[in-house]
């Protein structure tokens, strides 16, 4: 079946701007993740849904970044005020249910000018 | 707070030799570990993990891993490379308890399998 999907493969934006990263997880699974990888890093984790609400939002670095799940599949990872220091790979992984292996999405690359 | 430390950056092997990628964490409770590999312009993708019982985890395309809670490692070995294994490779940890969804990766392997 699809895997995990995420648009757009690819982002620049300037400092300042507003962006939006999409993550389709695998249908049906419940558990959502985003994570962070910068350039010769481990991915570094963000946040963690399970089903609508964020179950942890403890790795999110500041309150310009907030992501949403209103539905429980489909997830938006919204980054306001951009800054250079947030260009990375934004990598979004899903899994059936809390706990189970978690199934990682080719990722977004966010260049910020 | 957990920690995992990769102390070797880069890692150059001739195909068919055997390889040993070493992985140590820190935490202050129990804890399921995890090696994953990302292909060059792929995805991550699960290894093995270890969850409990036999210390010795077998995963895909040959690799092995053993669990060793007194050292507090959990080291990622092949008998015999390929050039297909060619690729980054990330030890992670998530605890027992409550978060243990959120899982902490080391910086990365790079292994490079020389022809």
């Amino acid at each position: 079946g699809a895997g995990v999907s995420q648009t757009p493969s690819n982002k620049v934006t300037e400092k300042g701007k507003y962006v939006e990263l999409r993550c389709d997880p695998i249908s049906g699974h419940t558990a959502l993740y985003w994570y962070r990888q910068s350039l010769g890093q481990g991915p570094e984790f963000l946040i963690y849904f399970q089903g609508t609400g964020a179950a942890d939002d403890s790795g999110l670095p500041n309150d310009r970044f907030f992501a949403v799940r209103p539905e429980g599949s489909v997830s938006t990872l919204k980054i306001q005020r951009t800054e250079r220091g947030d260009s990375a790979v934004y990598l979004c992984a899903s899994s059936s249910q809390a706990g189970d292996t978690q199934y990682f999405g080719p990722g977004t690359r966010l260049t910020v000018l | 707070a957990q920690s995992v430390t990769q102390l070797d950056s880069q890692v150059p092997v001739f195909e068919e030799a055997p390889v040993e990628l070493r992985c140590n964490y820190s935490s202050s409770v129990s804890v399921y570990l995890f090696w994953y590999v990302q292909y060059p312009n792929q995805g991550l993708q699960l290894l093995l993990k270890y969850l409990s019982g036999s210390t010795l985890v077998k995963g895909i395309n040959g690799f092995e891993a053993e669990f060793n809670k007194s050292q507090t490692s959990f080291h990622l070995r092949k008998p015999s490379v390929h050039i297909s294994d060619t690729a980054e490779y990330f030890c992670a940890v998530s605890d027992r308890g409550t978060s243990y969804d959120k899982v902490i990766f080391g910086p990365g392997t790079s292994l490079s399998v020389i022809p």
